[in-house]
């Protein structure tokens, strides 16, 4: 099976700094990554697919980079909004694995 | 819209069962495959399994083999999990989300349903 592991497991940050979170693949999985946020009692949300694609409707500050074992999410400016946690996925093979979260707070 | 909305929340007994239903709206939904995400309490995502809605082909995570069962009904659009020989650490909010073709990502999510599995 395919492990994800995302770092850092928390970050604080301020309103309008970049911020950019990391998540490695245990083996190449080309550009079937995936990337949600998620907030408190909510389901999580689809932010990018494909490493790198924009799920219609999401802000164009965030992106993401990377294809074979390691990719990126990038915001670039922060948002109050975008304080929440973010979660990779890897789609290559099942099972589907996820990464174990980023949680961003407010610094 | 494109939804998925899913049934209430649930308390068992450890040993009993359960059977969350996810239903779509505004799409096709043969054209989609749907997977079932759980997240215990205070933890991360984690797959279950997926099913095809086109042919009801399905692949479930290893760890749940044998107590978990995914269908659909196509005339009304509705995935179900079922979940067996419920224990402690079955306690969870459990998601349906609409995987979209060959990219696999999970586009449309259900809003959740709470199985507390308690004495």
């Amino acid at each position: 099976d395919i492990q994800m592991t995302q770092s850092p497991s928390s970050l604080s940050a301020s309103v309008g700094d970049r911020v950019t979170i990391t998540c490695r693949a245990s083996q190449s999985i080309s550009s079937y990554l995936n990337w949600y946020q998620q907030k408190p009692g909510k389901a999580p949300k689809l932010l990018i697919y494909a490493a790198s694609s924009l799920q219609s409707g999401v802000p164009s500050r965030f992106s993401g980079s990377g294809s074979g074992t390691d990719f990126t999410l990038t915001i670039s400016s922060l948002q109050p909004e975008d304080f929440a946690t973010y979660y990779c996925q890897q789609s290559y093979s099942t099972p589907r694995a996820f990464g174990q979260g980023t949680r961003l707070e407010i610094k | 819209q494109v939804q998925l909305v899913q049934s209430g929340a649930e308390v068992k007994k450890p040993g009993a069962s359960v059977k969350v239903s996810c239903k779509a709206s505004g799409y096709t939904f043969t054209s989609y495959g749907i997977s079932w995400v759980r997240q215990a309490p205070g933890q991360g995502l984690e797959w279950m399994g997926w099913i095809s809605a086109y042919n009801g082909n399905t692949n479930y995570a290893q760890k749940l083999q044998g107590r978990v069962t995914m269908t659909t009904d196509t005339s009304t659009s509705t995935a179900y999990m079922e979940l067996r020989s419920l224990r402690s650490d079955d306690t969870a909010v459990y998601y349906c989300a609409r995987e979209r073709g060959e990219l696999g990502a999970f586009d449309i999510w259900g809003q959740g349903t709470m199985v507390t599995v308690s004495s």
